[in-house]
Parts: C-alpha cells; structure tokens; sequence
C-alpha cells in the first residue's frame, strides 16, 4: 500500500538558517504530494502541493519539487523564522475510485529559535 | 477557511462510555473524513462520506462507527470509549474535483 517517510524530529534551528526535510514515498501510479503544517494547538493547513511529476509546489517561502525518479518531495526553505516553528506533514493522495485519500508522514517538529 | 467546527474542542470521559464527536461544515461539501492524531503515527484515517448515508472504512476504524444524516453533518461515535482512543481526531472536507482536504480545528479526547 501507500506510504509516506519524513525525517525524524525534532529539528532545532537558529532564526535565519536554512531547512530541509527530507520526504520519500511509496505509490503506485501518479499520486499527488502535499506538504501540511500544523501550529501548536490547531488543526492543518495546506501549505504546499504538487500534482504531477517536476512541479514545484511553492508558499510563504516553502518549496517543494515532485521528484518521480527518487520518489521525494523535500520540503526546504532558505532562511526560516521563529513563526515557521511548528510541525510539518508530508502527505500523498491517490484516487480509490472518485474516493481520494490522504496518507500522511509521521510529522517533523521545527522549532526556530531567535 | 473551509468553514468547518468540531465539537467538542476538548473532551474528558470515563473507559466504557459511549461518546460522540460532530463535524459541522456549512458549504455543502459531498467528502468528509476523520483521522485520528498520534505521536508517532501521524494522522490515520478512521472513516469518510462520500455522501448522505454513504461512508466507508479508513484504515484504524475498529472501536469506531459514522454517520451522516444531512451534508452538513458527519457523526463520528465511541461505542465503549478505550484508553486507546485517547488522541487528537480531525475533521476534513474535500471539495469535490480537486484532491485537497482541509481539515478542522481537532478535538482533543482524554479517555480514563
């Protein structure tokens, strides 16, 4: 079945520094990849997402490219900020009939200190 | 905001009891789901609506039934609440032709 692989957390970084966090999947097919982040004490918000193979899923200075040939979709950012602290989901979705379903990764935890 | 309420927000109950979670949506949306949050485990599917009366099976729904009278509506039930089924359960919506969720605020649920 599907699956989805995200680095293990937590991650620590200083304001300013660069991220990456790295995001396999198994599928078969095309699915679609996301990218959710969920601040403490909310629900998740779509952040990014890419539909098909070398689209680049890109928002708030988050990016994300659909890579088919690794099966990856790293979620990287240039120089982060203390309000990006906050957990972040790889996902995929792959159409059950007209039934599209999520498969999440096990989240990452960034935290950013000033 | 896809206008979506989960309540309650915050829940303690006892080991046995039956409890019942709603998620309230005011667009009119075909596709609901439930997940549950874990440490460790991301967010599993527990059931989802593809319609009124129309729901099916995610991947940990064991312990757990749906229901979904109106569109507005889907019902998520603890026949006999678990120490197991303590978690974080989020509420989604899909609109219908795109493959995005968007997902409530969560229900936290403490079960002693």
């Amino acid at each position: 079945g599907d699956s989805v692989t995200q680095m293990e957390g937590p991650v620590t970084l200083s304001e300013e520094a660069c991220l990456t966090i790295n995001c396999t999947y198994t599928a078969t097919g095309y699915p679609s990849l996301f990218w959710y982040v969920q601040y403490p004490g909310e629900g998740l918000q779509l952040l990014l997402k890419a539909t098909k193979a070398d689209d680049k899923g890109s928002n708030k200075g988050f990016e994300a490219t659909y890579r088919k040939e690794t099966t990856s979709f790293h979620l990287e950012k240039g120089s982060v900020q203390v309000s990006d602290s906050a957990v972040y989901f790889c996902a995929l979705s792959h159409s059950g009939g007209s039934n599209y379903k999520l498969t999440f990764g096990k989240g990452t935890l960034l935290t950013v200190n000033p | 905001d896809a206008g979506i309420t989960q309540s309650p927000r915050h829940k303690v109950t006892e080991t046995g009891t039956p409890v019942t979670l709603r998620c309230h949506q005011t667009e009119n949306h075909r596709y609901m789901y439930w997940y549950r949050q874990d440490p460790g485990h991301g967010l599993r599917l527990i059931h989802y609506s593809y319609g009124v009366k129309d729901t099916d099976k995610g991947e940990v729904s064991d312990g757990y039934s749906v229901s979904r009278s109106k569109t507005e509506d889907f019902l998520l039930t603890l026949e006999s609440a678990t120490s197991s089924q303590t978690s974080v359960y989020f509420c989604a919506i899909r609109i219908q032709g795109e493959e995005t969720q968007y997902f409530g605020p969560g229900t936290r649920l403490l079960v002693l």
